[in-house]
């Protein structure tokens, strides 16, 4: 089982503000991390799967940044606005591993 | 677009029926998963199964069983229902290592 735990478990962002959240993972035999967005009544969908050190993605105004070598990953989202309001969740995934593990999400509600 | 479909959005049981949670992928997907989410724990992984026939026990595995005939399905099976076993089922097909996940079964059990 992997341990991976995120910050804050939520938090509420005023429209235009930005924001950011972390995950973190245990380093050793990393593979890959993902991150997906969560919205009410909808299925969670990928935002990013990274796996190099120091790697940067981007989608809009949102993006994520990845450190194997101490265990975590930021997303940041840029300029909130009422539609980023989800949970998201990040995930692990161990060498020679089909399973994702996943932390326990941050809910982002972003106030008009 | 891949397409998940889990069989129902809420279902509501009693304690001691067996219960079967469908899920069908429609992209021929090798691996799929049945997680069940809970608040403050995240999604926890039941079972996964890698090719028809085979699976594995994920992380919480006890009070469920699953069944992989087709490649395309992958149903979750509660033996015998019961209070505790209440909470979110998503089911999850992958390639390549990304995840992509179905709506949800939401299920009660009293």
């Amino acid at each position: 089982i992997l341990n991976v735990e995120q910050s804050p478990q939520s938090l509420h962002v005023q429209e235009g503000d930005s924001t950011n959240f972390t995950c973190s993972f245990p380093s050793s035999n990393f593979y890959a991390l993902h991150w997906y967005r969560w919205e009410t009544a909808k299925s969670p969908e990928a935002l990013f799967v990274m796996t190099l050190n120091g790697d940067e993605k981007k989608k809009g105004r949102i993006s994520a940044t990845l450190n194997t070598k101490e265990g975590y990953s930021y997303l940041y989202i840029k300029g909130s606005q009422p539609e980023d309001s989800a949970t998201y969740l990040c995930a692990s995934r161990g060498s020679n591993d089909y399973k994702l593990s996943f932390g326990a999400g941050t809910t982002v509600t972003v106030r008009a | 677009d891949v397409k998940v479909t889990q069989s129902s959005r809420y279902l509501v049981k009693r304690t001691g029926e067996k219960v079967f949670l469908e899920c069908v992928q429609d992209m021929d997907h090798e691996n799929m998963f049945w997680y069940r989410q809970d608040p403050g724990l995240g999604l926890r992984l039941i079972y996964f199964s890698y090719d028809v026939k085979m699976k594995e026990k994920g992380d919480i595995p006890e009070g469920y069983s699953v069944s992989r005939e087709k490649k395309e399905r992958f149903s979750l099976i509660l033996e015998s229902a019961s209070t505790n076993q209440t909470s979110m089922y998503l089911c999850a097909s992958s390639w390549d290592g990304r995840a992509f996940f179905g709506q949800g079964t939401r299920l009660t059990v009293v």
